[in-house]
């Protein structure tokens, strides 16, 4: 069966660090791989989106940046971080090939930046 | 317009009522449904997903689809305390669009 990990778990930084939250997957290959950030009270933000190692689709300009430098390994990082990036992040993954079937999410981390 | 609305609740229901979540998209070309739960400070967790017009049943929850009124819906039968969460809705047409979620309590 596939599972996903993510770490850390939790995150405190302060502003102007920066980021590096890494997410794997096994049990598949050539998954689509995805990062979410869901801030406090608000619906899931798709950031990135990859379907192949270094192929990166960004969703949302902003100071994130991610790379896929495995298979089933999707990075999200940024040189410095703002006190906007506070969220909870999710990695998720689904089958490779059409982008309709459905995604399964990793535990996340909660990144508070102070 | 947002791609994917739902009401935010919170919606209360009691033990062993059914409980209905609703979710409209203004997507036309929207191919796939789903719902996920997501309890509090955790993850969000597939419960259903659906394709085709009409209903799918698994076990306690049975999703609508009706893609001519642009609208997917979960009904949850014998709704147990353990069902208190929130609810999110997914369509994926030109993009994967999740909704803000539902709340939902049940109340023993």
């Amino acid at each position: 069966s596939q599972t996903i990990h993510q770490w850390p778990a939790t995150l405190v930084q302060p502003v102007g660090s920066p980021l590096s939250l890494e997410c794997t997957v096994e049990g598949t290959s050539n998954p689509n791989l995805y990062w979410y950030r869901q801030a406090a009270g608000r619906g899931l933000q798709l950031l990135f989106y990859s379907v192949g190692i270094g192929q990166i689709s960004s969703e949302v300009p902003q100071n994130l940046s991610a790379s896929r430098p495995q298979d089933r390994q999707f990075i999200l990082s940024s040189k410095k971080l703002l006190l906007s990036d506070s969220g909870f992040y999710l990695c998720a993954w689904s089958g490779a090939g059409t982008f309709y079937n459905e995604q399964f999410f990793g535990p996340g981390t909660r990144l508070t930046v102070l | 317009q947002k791609e994917v609305e739902q009401n935010s609740g919170p919606l209360s229901v009691p033990e062993g009522a059914i409980a209905s979540l609703n979710c409209t998209y203004s997507d036309r070309g929207s191919q796939s449904f789903f719902w996920y739960r997501q309890y509090s400070g955790k993850s969000p967790e597939l419960i259903m997903f659906i394709y085709s017009n009409g209903d799918k049943e698994d076990g306690r929850f049975t999703a609508q689809l009706n893609k001519a009124s642009q609208y997917v819906s979960l009904l949850i039968r014998d709704s147990q305390p353990s069902d208190s969460a929130t609810y999110l809705c997914a369509v994926i047409g030109n993009q994967f669009y999740f909704g803000t979620g539902t709340s939902l309590t049940v109340i023993p």
